[in-house]
């Protein structure tokens, strides 16, 4: 059971738009920055948002993140058939004074 | 270019050691938190460990504390993860991660390509 709360799963069709959740409490999410985390099939993780909605340099603008309270989104416009990924969120968790992750959100674009 | 490359997985016997290196190349190593996440097959990421720049802050996931221990030596761009009584469930790949400078935001933006670890008899 993870700290942070996912989606197991996604989809949309390509060129549309689709938002992934992420939903804490006050020691993790509503009190730290939250990153997210793409992971193609047999790869390593990739970081797509920090603090909340900075992109990495080289991440495309399709890629957008927000959040409220205690809870974040990852947002994905334009889809493409190579976006189909596994994509988590993370952040610190002042309580168990550990990072924390989803249980990840499969993304698939139809 | 940054580059992280660990080394040191393989199988192991319930109750054994294993340590695992990563070296990093390509930034100030020294300027860095560093962190261990792990992937069991088919699951997803679990953070396991994450040290502060000089060492001197360490934080660890409950299910490895007292058993595991992250350091790191700043002259050899090293990272360790020492691994003591090894359990089934330890069974993972084992990324290493590079992650802010500064004080610790929870971000993670470089990953190496992982060195699995199997516990098995």
């Amino acid at each position: 059971q993870s700290v942070l709360t996912q989606p197991p799963s996604v989809s949309a069709a390509p060129g549309q738009k689709v938002t992934i959740s992420c939903s804490g409490s006050s020691s993790n999410i509503g009190n730290n920055y939250v990153s997210w985390y793409q992971q193609l099939p047999g790869t390593a993780p990739k970081l797509l948002i920090y603090e909340n909605n900075k992109r990495p340099s080289g991440i495309p603008d399709r890629f957008s993140g927000s959040k409220s309270g205690t809870s974040a989104t990852l947002g994905i416009t334009g889809l493409q058939t190579g976006d189909e990924a596994d994509y988590y969120c993370g952040t610190w968790d002042s309580s168990l004074s550990a990072t924390v992750f989803g249980g990840g959100t499969k993304l698939t674009v139809l | 270019e940054v580059q992280l490359v660990e080394s040191g997985g393989g199988l192991v016997q319930p109750g054994g050691s294993l340590r695992l290196s990563c070296a990093a190349s390509g930034f100030t190593f020294s300027s860095y938190w560093m962190s261990w996440v792990r992937q069991a097959p088919g699951k997803g990421l679990e953070w396991v460990a994450n040290i502060k720049q000089d060492g001197s802050e360490k934080y660890y996931v409950d299910s490895v504390k007292g058993r595991f221990t992250i350091s790191r030596d700043n002259a050899k761009n090293s990272l360790y993860l020492q691994m003591n009584s090894l359990r089934a469930e330890d069974t993972a790949v084992y990324y290493c991660a590079r992650g802010d400078s500064g004080s610790y935001k929870g971000k993670d933006d470089y990953w190496g390509q992982g060195t699995l670890v199997t516990v098995s008899s």
